[in-house]
């Protein structure tokens, strides 16, 4: 099995940073994933990380430690509409395509 | 091109019945994974059907199954309902093969509510 853990809640400010840290154990690690969910609607995918580094992608970025079993994801210049669920989640290799998700941080965005 | 479709919405049942509920995934995609979401456990895996083949299955007791058909739509199927099992079922859609990200495209979900 998968132990993945995420903080449960977070608060920030529009226009500031925002740092939401994953940690994960794993047997066969086969990439490090992150969907972002607002209420009421479907998960949507963010990034991928298979290899160490960071990754970025406009405003958000993800950075992966395979060693430390640690990932985060990077938000840049909060806007309102980022308030939402940031879901991490975990391919292993004895679960095939399936992927293991951690149970979200919800994410609360104010003025 | 459409997304993952999955019907119905909504549905409400009383414990002890049984509930089918269908997913048509994207168009190429032979991948089709289901999840439960409820608010205290999250997203859990409830299995991977791939050429109408289950390839993986997570942690879930037998009144839970599935099936893909030829054309890669999926129904999944839980008998002898709890109240329990009232939750958000996400069905999602990859390539399901090598060679890429592996990326999920989920579905808006199927809300189920036991009574």
């Amino acid at each position: 099995g998968q132990n993945i853990d995420q903080p449960t809640e977070m608060t920030a400010t529009e226009g500031a940073i925002v740092q939401i840290n994953c940690t994960y154990q794993t047997s066969g690690f086969n990439g490090l994933f992150w969907y972002q969910q607002h209420a009421g609607e479907a998960p949507t995918f963010l990034s991928y990380n298979v290899l160490d580094g960071l990754e970025e992608k406009g405003r958000f970025s993800s950075f992966l430690s395979r060693s430390k079993g640690y990932s985060y994801l990077l938000l840049k210049e909060l806007q309102m509409k980022d308030s939402a669920s940031y879901l991490c989640a975990v391919r292993d290799l004895d679960s095939g395509y399936a992927l293991n998700f951690g149970k979200g941080t919800s994410l609360l965005v104010t003025p | 091109k459409a997304g993952v479709t999955q019907t119905p919405r909504y549905l409400i049942k009383t414990r002890g019945q049984q509930v089918t509920l269908s997913c048509s995934p994207i168009s190429g995609h032979r991948s089709v994974s289901w999840y439960q979401q409820t608010p205290g456990q999250g997203l859990q895996f409830l299995f991977e059907y791939f050429s109408e083949t289950q390839r993986n299955k997570g942690n879930f007791p037998g009144r839970f199954s599935g099936r893909q058909f030829s054309n890669s739509r999926s129904e999944m199927n839980v008998s002898t309902l709890e109240l329990g099992d009232s939750a958000l079922y996400l069905c999602a859609s990859s390539l399901g093969t090598g060679g890429n990200t592996g990326e999920l495209f989920f579905g808006e979900g199927s809300r189920l509510t036991v009574l």
